[in-house]
């Protein structure tokens, strides 16, 4: 089955700096790739997502690239601000599978 | 509410008592799922159902029992529960198994403290 490992497991980065995800995946099948936010206390939340037809997809101050060669894909959160803190997940699939989470980033943004 | 509901909320029960989560969609999802959320474990997923048939049960113990009697709800049963089990219990849904560009929708989670 699918194995996603997740990068680093916590980050701590200044108000305004740049963060980023990493992500590796096993199976070469995979097709989608969802990052989920989850804010302390809440449920976890489809932030972004990305197919395998495509090499990166970008939302205001999020985005997210693929690399289906090296299987892995990576999410960029520019100008950080307090509230992007959270715990991310990464997640992959293969068409009719269901999701495999990674291990989730800790992302705590210093102000 | 983004349309997956669960209840309760917080449960506090003891190692002998028998009690059940239960987790409630209204958008029209085929497959549903339980997940064990804990420091240790982040996100371990514990059984998948679609269409109302369990598809996965990804070895977890025979204390915790699943119910989905159909499309639209599920439950999970607890008894002789251990400490170690104390966790957030999430439930989620997707339209299908391959989650389409809505993904998987959540639930806000059980908190559950076993004594």
């Amino acid at each position: 089955g699918e194995n996603v490992e997740q990068h680093p497991s916590t980050l701590s980065v200044q108000e305004g700096d740049s963060a980023v995800i990493k992500c590796t995946y096993s199976d070469s099948a995979s097709n989608y790739f969802p990052w989920y936010k989850q804010e302390l206390g809440k449920r976890p939340q489809l932030i972004i997502d990305i197919r395998s037809n495509v090499g990166e997809k970008k939302d205001q101050r999020i985005a997210v690239t693929l690399n289906k060669t090296a299987k892995h894909f990576s999410l960029h959160i520019t100008e950080t601000q307090p509230e992007d803190s959270a715990v991310y997940f990464c997640a992959a699939s293969a068409r009719n599978e269901k999701l495999t989470f990674g291990t989730g980033t800790r992302l705590t943004i210093i102000p | 509410e983004t349309g997956v509901t669960q209840t309760p909320r917080h449960l506090v029960m003891g190692m002998t008592n028998k009690k059940s989560l239960k987790c409630e969609q209204h958008l029209g999802h085929n497959a549903m799922y339980w997940y064990k959320q804990s420091a240790k474990k982040p996100l371990e997923l514990m059984f998948v159902y679609n269409f109302k048939e369990q598809t996965e049960n990804n070895s977890v113990p025979s204390r915790f029992s699943p119910e989905c009697p159909n499309s639209s709800h599920l439950f999970l049963h607890l008894h002789t529960l251990q400490p170690e089990d104390s966790a957030l219990y999430l439930c989620a849904s997707s339209q299908d198994i391959q989650p389409n560009i809505y993904g998987y929708t959540f639930g806000s989670g059980t908190r559950l403290t076993v004594v």
